[in-house]
């Protein structure tokens, strides 16, 4: 099984910084990365997929990358509404086998 | 409006059942390959089952496999996640999702349906 190791923990940070966030898998998962915003009480929304791919009606403030086992999401200049928790997923090719990782919480400092 | 709505959720002792279902509308419910994803209190999500879109490949994570059967109506634009032998740790949100073939993963959520086993 492959195991999502996010990083940091929780990153404290204030509107108009920029947020790095990292995840690394236990081993190669190509390009079958995607990555996830949980506000409170609601549900998990798509971000990026396959790495580096804006999902439908995602700012341009997020951008993805990495490949193999080292990503990165970034927030270029944080607005109000990104404070969240931030999941990386992976997808194995076949058959189709999802694992999360257990999540970044970006705080307001 | 793509839409996903589940139902079937509630109070269950361990080594119970329960059904869930999930309706979808807005989009042709036929064309897409559907999962369950779970997520307890306080936790992240956990991915549970995988179907096809026309229902003969289905996948299941280790911690659900024999207990928990995934099968779907498409007459009916109905998802299902049959759930036996429950246990404490099944106690979560259950919420059914929806996989493009563009991203390949989870891009449309259902509101999820509250299971909880405990006695």
């Amino acid at each position: 099984e492959i195991v999502l190791t996010q990083s940091p923990a929780t990153l404290s940070l204030s509107p108009g910084e920029r947020a790095t966030l990292s995840c690394r898998t236990s081993q190669s998962v190509y390009s079958y990365l995607a990555w996830f915003q949980q506000k409170p009480g609601q549900v998990p929304r798509l971000l990026i997929y396959d790495a580096s791919n804006r999902a439908t009606g995602i700012p341009a403030r997020f951008s993805g990358s990495g490949s193999g086992a080292d990503f990165t999401l970034t927030i270029s200049s944080l607005e109000p509404e990104d404070f969240a928790i931030y999941y990386c997923q992976q997808r194995s090719d076949w058959p189709p086998v999802y694992t999360f990782g257990q999540g970044t919480k970006l705080e307001i400092k | 409006e793509m839409q996903l709505v589940e139902s079937g959720g509630g109070l269950v002792q361990p080594g119970g059942s329960l059904r869930l279902s999930c309706a979808g509308s807005g989009f042709t419910f036929s064309s897409f390959w559907m999962n369950w994803v779970r997520q307890a209190p306080g936790e992240g999500p956990v991915w549970v089952s995988h179907i096809s879109n026309d229902g003969s490949t289905v996948t299941y994570a280790d911690s659900v496999k024999g207990r928990f059967t995934i099968f779907r109506d498409n007459a009916k634009n109905t998802l299902y996640l049959q759930m036996n032998s429950l246990r404490v740790e099944d106690t979560a949100v259950y919420y059914c999702t929806m996989t493009t073939v563009i991203t390949q993963t989870f891009d449309l959520w259902g509101h999820g349906t509250k299971v909880t086993v405990s006695s």
